[in-house]
């Protein structure tokens, strides 16, 4: 099994809602991430797990909360978002946080904040 | 703030021709990746490049990364529709050390997005 899973593959929530984006692997890697990517952007580091504790935070607001429940699960949980935060929303994951960490990233999950 | 700047930023070509992707900074990288991505999927990566001066072939497509570690290409041979896509490069910054292992951050540049019409 090679693949970095995310669900959902759409979802459209109001600005009241509260969701939660998965992510799954079980490539047995060990570090995770979460990346936020506007159209015709490159990825943006949002949130780094390494060996399930939170490594790196890129100044997210708190209205995102990430979660690390075991090695293979990644959740990002949604409340009060804005229209802004709409985009296409990458979870990743590689073997280690490795100074040649390669990244192996999920289909995405595309969010509409209406 | 380490910087990648990727260009040309849009490239629209003939199927059939060459074409050459650039990917440079002011900083040194551990490493360097290239990724493909396709509209509404996650990047998918092509290839890691490591020591400097380094060439790596993928069928059409030659990866280099320079002597000094700070800048890369991406060369596609006849290139088809079916390599269309927005080309990312990403450079790996070491951040230090956590529980004795060295560790990295993945910067992306700013992406190339290639046409190629039949």
């Amino acid at each position: 099994d090679t693949e970095v899973t995310q669900t959902p593959k759409h979802l459209v929530m109001g600005m009241t809602n509260k969701k939660s984006l998965k992510c799954e692997q079980h490539m047995g890697h060990r570090a995770m991430y979460w990346y936020k990517q506007k159209a015709k952007k490159p990825p943006e580091l949002m949130f780094v797990y390494s060996y399930e504790k939170l490594s790196i935070n890129e100044s997210v607001p708190s209205r995102f909360s990430p979660e690390c429940p075991n090695s293979s699960l990644l959740n990002l949980h949604l409340h009060a978002l804005q229209p802004e935060d709409s985009a296409l929303y990458l979870c990743a994951s590689s073997r280690r946080l490795s100074s040649n960490t390669e990244a192996f990233f999920g289909q995405g999950t595309r969010l509409t904040v209406v | 703030t380490q910087l990648l700047e990727q260009s040309p930023q849009f490239l629209s070509i003939q199927e059939g021709e060459n074409l050459t992707v650039y990917c440079n900074s002011s900083s040194v990288f551990s490493s360097l990746q290239w990724y493909r991505q396709e509209p509404g999927e996650g990047p998918v990566l092509l290839v890691t490049v490591v020591t400097g001066g380094e060439v790596k072939k993928l069928k059409r497509l030659t990866f280099q990364f320079g002597d000094a570690r700070k800048d890369s290409s991406l060369h596609i041979t006849a290139a088809q529709p079916g390599d269309t896509g927005l080309y990312l490069c990403a450079g790996v910054t070491s951040m230090g050390n956590a529980g004795g292992t060295s560790y990295g951050k993945l910067t992306f540049g700013q992406g190339t997005i290639l046409t190629v019409h039949p």
